[in-house]
């Protein structure tokens, strides 16, 4: 079965610097999509952005960017500038063969201003 | 554009009391949907997903049901709630058509409390 692993329960960075939060995750599938979504306090799942395996070129969603390690399974967000606004719960997640959704366990992002 | 609606926002609810979770999808025909459920701190476990209108998928046993009796309308339910039932409940859409595409947007969720 597929996994998903986020190793950092909780994470933190000072206002408009940059951060790196990691996801791994396990498959045996040759194409697949990777995802990172974001949950604020109102816990609304967001979409952040989205990687489909089979394209080497990391996605990119203005100041949101993947480090995508198709072969080390390694599927990393980058958030630049960091904003308070992006203080909240961050899920990565992999989509297997029958188009379900395998969660991370989260990692909670803290703001410092 | 597309738009996902659920209601209640927050629900209190006797043990052994009955269950109705709406969620509603705009701008979009023949989406698949999903019903999850997030206990506090904790990720997402998929409860049902549906196809089509009628066409129900369960991944978890449990004291639950759902149903889509309408295109864009899927409802969770329950007939007698036990306290395991707690949780925040997230609906989800995605794709046009038997086969799914790939991304799944969130509606606003309903956060339940069983007493």
């Amino acid at each position: 079965a597929q996994t998903v692993t986020q190793s950092q329960p909780e994470m933190s960075v000072q206002e408009a610097e940059t951060v790196t939060l990691s996801c791994t995750y396990d498959t045996s599938e040759s194409d697949y999509y990777l995802f990172w979504y974001k949950q604020p306090p109102s816990r609304q799942m967001i979409l952040v952005i989205r990687q489909e395996a089979y394209k080497q070129q990391n996605a990119t969603e203005n100041r949101f960017s993947v480090n995508f390690q198709k072969a080390a399974k390694s599927f990393s967000l980058k958030i630049s500038d960091s904003q308070l606004g992006d203080a909240a719960m961050y899920f990565c997640a992999s989509m297997d063969s029958n188009y379900q959704l395998i969660w991370g366990a989260g990692t909670k992002l803290i703001i410092k201003p | 554009s597309q738009t996902i609606h659920q209601w209640p926002a927050t629900l209190v609810q006797p043990v052994g009391s009955p269950l109705s979770l709406e969620c509603t999808v705009e701008g979009t025909s023949n989406p698949n949907l999903y019903w999850y459920r997030q206990a506090a701190g904790r990720g997402l476990q998929l409860l049902f997903y549906s196809v089509g209108i009628g066409q129900i998928s369960s991944e978890v046993p449990q004291n639950l049901s759902a149903s889509r009796p309408q295109d864009r309308q899927f409802i969770l339910s329950s007939k007698k709630l036990l306290l395991s039932d707690s949780g925040f409940y997230l609906c989800a859409w995605s794709g046009q058509g038997p086969i799914p595409t790939d991304t799944q947007y969130f509606g606003p969720g309903t956060r339940l409390t069983v007493l």
